[in-house]
């Protein structure tokens, strides 16, 4: 199975900072890749898919970058709704897998 | 509105059985793939299984194989995942997600509430 790795697992920012997360693959994946944003308590959002595609109704600030084995979800200037725990998944075998997850809080 | 209900999670004693469900609404279920992922308290997700549209194609993670069974009926708008044989690791919010496919890539874009499965003696 491909492994997806997270760096940081954690972090702490303040409302306006920019974040930047790193998933990494196991192997080449090109941008078969998805990131995901869960809140306590509640049911994962897709944010982005094939690595930098932005999800209808999700905000601008939310991008993604990245092919091959190294990809970055960046927000660009954090917001209060915005501290949550963010996964990456491959889909680029049928045998998904998500990674560890990064949780984002207030500093 | 596009709507996933899971439902049938409880306790269960390890070794037994349990049937989940999950009801969709507001799209037409016969046209996507389905698949169910998993969260162990405290834990990251984890994906357990999928199924293609007409049920042609099904995958499922090795910790699960041989022990779940996932299926669908179209006609009801259902989901489901047989868990036999469990496990206090299988101890986890069970959540269904539909899957897109969109050119090559595939994702999970709609995801219901979670049923809870607790597997202890």
């Amino acid at each position: 199975d491909i492994q997806m790795t997270q760096s940081p697992s954690s972090l702490s920012a303040s409302v306006g900072d920019r974040v930047t997360i790193t998933c990494r693959a196991s192997q080449s994946i090109s941008s078969y890749l998805n990131w995901y944003q869960q809140k306590p308590g509640k049911a994962p959002k897709l944010l982005i898919y094939a690595a930098s595609s932005l999800q209808s109704g999700v905000p601008s600030r939310f991008s993604g970058s990245g092919s091959g084995t190294d990809f970055t979800l960046t927000i660009s200037s954090l917001q209060p709704e915005d501290f949550a725990t963010y996964y990456c998944q491959q889909s680029y075998s049928t045998r998904f897998t998500f990674g560890p997850g990064t949780k984002v809080d207030i500093k | 509105e596009v709507q996933l209900v899971e439902s049938g999670g409880g306790l269960v004693k390890p070794g037994g059985s349990l049937r989940l469900s999950c009801a969709a609404s507001g799209f037409t279920f016969s046209s996507y793939s389905m698949n169910w992922v998993r969260q162990a308290p405290g834990k990251g997700l984890e994906w357990v299984s999928s199924i293609s549209s007409s049920s042609s194609y099904i995958y499922y993670a090795d910790s699960v194989k041989g022990r779940f069974t996932i299926s669908r009926d179209n006609a009801k708008n259902s989901l489901y995942l047989q868990m036999n044989s469990l496990r206090a690791e299988d101890t986890a919010v069970y959540y269904c997600a539909r899957g897109r496919q969109q050119l090559v890539h595939y994702y999970m874009d709609v995801w219901g509430k979670g049923t809870t499965v607790t597997v202890s003696s």
